[in-house]
């Protein structure tokens, strides 16, 4: 069964920093392209950041770009976003989403951010 | 960036009914769409990718279908495990992007 579990959430204060990871089992990971996406409160869907399976190619939404990194470990099975200079509209769950083909098949619970003082 | 314009953003209807859900491309996207049913406090569960295609596991009740730069999510024989929000998304181009969703609820 496919599972993606992120970890690393919780309350940071605006400017700071905060690491999110994104567990996979039952897939061959490294096979893989890997996404974040976000839901600020009560909001659709939004995109934040792709890599493919060897870390070849990364896109970043134009909100995050120079403040959020994307990266993975294949060897550990992980996907992490290193999310810096927060602010408050970055407030949001964080799912990833293992990327077949392009479509996104399958999401993680989510993990959720709040940046306020 | 690829604009998609999905609607309604809410609708009711009855059990039994069919439904319809429609999101308009802003450029062409070929057939690089997919939906997602959200239920409250849950992730987002793929159900048609390709504009068309069923995802495995998912009733034949629902399907896609697209018509120009229209797409659109029909679900036959409404039933209340189909309550939920319903997310289109364009995977042509980067950035992706959704629509802003639509909230279908059971009278």
């Amino acid at each position: 069964e496919v599972q993606l579990v992120e970890s690393g959430g919780g309350l940071v204060q605006p400017g700071r920093s905060l690491k999110l990871s994104c567990l996979a089992s039952g897939f061959t990971f490294s096979n893989y392209g890997m996404n974040w996406i976000r839901q600020a409160p009560g909001k659709g869907l939004e995109w934040v950041a792709s890599i493919s399976s060897s870390s070849s190619y990364i896109y970043y939404a134009d909100t995050v770009k120079g403040r959020f990194t994307i990266s993975r470990d294949n060897a550990k099975n992980t996907l992490y976003l290193q999310m810096t200079s927060l602010r408050s509209e970055d407030t949001a769950l964080y799912y990833c989403a293992r990327d077949s083909s392009y479509v996104m098949d399958a999401w993680g619970q989510g993990a959720s951010v709040t940046v306020s003082s | 960036d690829i604009q998609m314009t999905q609607s309604p953003s809410s609708m009711s209807a009855s059990l039994g009914d069919t439904v319809t859900i429609t999101c308009l491309a802003s450029q062409d996207i070929g057939n690089y769409l997919s939906w997602y049913q959200q239920k409250p406090g849950k992730s987002p569960k793929l159900m048609i990718y390709g504009a068309t295609n069923l995802e495995d596991g998912v009733p034949s009740r629902f399907s896609g279908s697209r018509s120009g730069s229209d797409y659109s999510l029909t679900i036959n024989s409404l039933g209340y495990d189909d309550e939920g929000i319903y997310h289109c998304h364009q995977y042509y181009e980067y950035p992706y992007t959704f629509g802003a969703g639509t909230k279908l609820e059971l009278k």
